[in-house]
């Protein structure tokens, strides 16, 4: 069975600042894992995805996350937060079979400071 | 290209009626997904659809149902409704029926029911 943890519900950071948003996931299978964004009245964006090959995975507005296997996590980071980062943001696990559903994690919401 | 369109975007319902949502697909896209996000939690996986049959199913009750259609899109409707179904309704939608290449997510259905 697939989930995912998403340690911090909110997350605070200066505008300028690193952006760290941590996600652990367990899968009986490699798998495939998500970042999306979510803003207010909004669906969900996809950031980035990682499926196989290199681990860090680059996505857009700057955002990046590397897979550990090892640490069984897929952290987002960004090097410098902007205003329009604000919002609220979802890891997800996929099973890879059948309807390849997403396993989402509660969410972290960011806040950036100006 | 369009993207994935629902409606309607807001809802109020009475408790033990039901409601019809509706779902138009991304062009080119043939495989349709249903997720539930209730208040300050990640979205759960309520049922696929694929070349128009069932693929695949989360843990919701059967009076939670769909459909699609030959055009792709897609329908999901929800008999008896009960306090607890209030929740934000996304739908998404992607080329085949695997993850890796990504779902698209409508901005959804705020469905409440009173």
């Amino acid at each position: 069975a697939q989930s995912v943890t998403q340690l911090g519900s909110h997350v605070s950071v200066s505008e300028g600042a690193l952006v760290l948003l941590r996600c652990n996931y367990s899968s009986s299978v490699p798998p495939y894992l998500f970042w999306y964004v979510q803003y207010p009245n909004q669906g969900l964006q996809l950031l980035l995805k990682y499926t196989t090959g290199a681990t860090l995975v680059k996505g857009i507005n700057g955002f990046e996350a590397e897979f550990k296997k090892s640490e069984t996590s897929f952290h987002l980071t960004k090097p410098s937060a902007h205003m329009s980062d604000a919002a609220e943001y979802f890891c997800a696990v996929s099973d890879q079979a059948g309807a390849n559903n997403l396993f989402f994690g509660t969410g972290t919401r960011l806040t950036v400071i100006p | 290209e369009t993207g994935v369109t629902q409606s309607p975007t807001h809802l109020i319902k009475t408790r033990g009626q039901q409601v019809t949502l509706r779902c138009s697909s991304q062009s080119g896209h043939n495989t349709v997904s249903w997720y539930q996000q209730a208040l300050g939690q990640g979205p759960q996986f309520i049922f696929q659809y694929y070349r128009e049959e069932e693929n695949g199913r989360g843990n919701f009750p059967p009076r939670f149902s769909g459909l699609q259609f030959p055009n792709y899109s897609s329908e999901l409707n929800v008999n008896a409704l009960e306090l607890d179904d209030s929740a934000l309704y996304l739908c998404a939608s992607s080329v085949i029926r695997d993850s890796r290449y990504g779902y698209t997510f409508g901005s959804g259905t705020r469905l409440t029911v009173v």
